[in-house]
């Protein structure tokens, strides 16, 4: 299987300032014949579901904001928020798809307003 | 716009059985991989069984090999979940999941339902 480790555990950032969470793969989820990391991130407010944010590592879901945003190949990855909003409280999840079986999240990241 | 709304869930003994639902509409059901996902009360998300969009192939958790059992109806738009020999550690909130992309092997999951609780106890 393919472990997801995501860091930190949690984290505090102040209105307006960036946050930054992190997750690394045991192994490359690149596929070389396409050029595509199998990464995707989720949003997941208190008694909602996860919500889409980013998908092949970088690219945004339509709707999603542009102060989100995904980078990293191979094993490590990163999901930036910009210049955070009172309305990203949140956990964020990391998502590896290069294995469907199976598929492996990170253990989530808590992000709260300092 | 697609939804994806799940029923069934319940409080179940150990060693019991459940089937969960999930009715799907808003989108062309039989061209996408479908999941169930779930979280554990206060814990992370957790995959646990997929099928294709054709029904042709399912995969699942190690830990629920054996017990569960994923089908679809597509003529129906509805993803189910045959959940036997329940256990203890099965008790999570289920979500019925989505992929991004039509007849994928494999993908992201775009759209999530609102997830049923499955809660086993004594």
């Amino acid at each position: 299987d393919i472990v997801m480790t995501q860091s930190p555990e949690s984290l505090a950032v102040s209105l307006g300032e960036r946050a930054t969470i992190n997750c690394k793969s045991s192994r490359s989820v690149l596929y070389r014949s396409n050029n595509k990391n199998y990464v995707a991130w989720y949003q997941q407010k208190p008694g909602q579901p996860p919500k889409l944010l980013i998908y092949w590592a970088s690219t945004r879901e339509s709707g999603v904001p542009d102060r989100f945003s995904g980078s990293g190949s191979g094993t490590d990855f990163t999901l930036t928020i910009s210049s955070l909003q009172a309305e990203d409280a949140a956990v964020y999840y990391c998502h590896q798809y290069y294995n469907n079986s199976p598929h492996t999240f990170g253990r989530g990241t808590k992000l709260e307003i300092k | 716009q697609v939804q994806l709304v799940e029923s069934g869930g319940g409080v179940v003994r150990p060693g019991g059985s459940l089937r969960l639902s999930c009715a799907a509409s808003g989108f062309n059901f039989s061209t996408y991989g479908m999941h169930w996902v779930r979280q554990a009360p206060g814990k992370g998300l957790e995959w646990v069984a997929e099928i294709w969009y054709d029904g042709s192939n399912e995969n699942y958790l190690d830990s629920v090999k054996g017990r569960f059992s994923i089908s679809r109806d597509n003529t129906q738009t509805t993803l189910y979940l045959q959940m036997n020999s329940l256990r203890d550690e099965d008790t999570a909130t289920y979500y019925c999941v989505k992929d991004g992309r039509a007849e994928a092997v494999t993908d992201y999951f775009a759209s999530w339902g609102q997830g049923t609780l499955v809660i086993v106890s004594s």
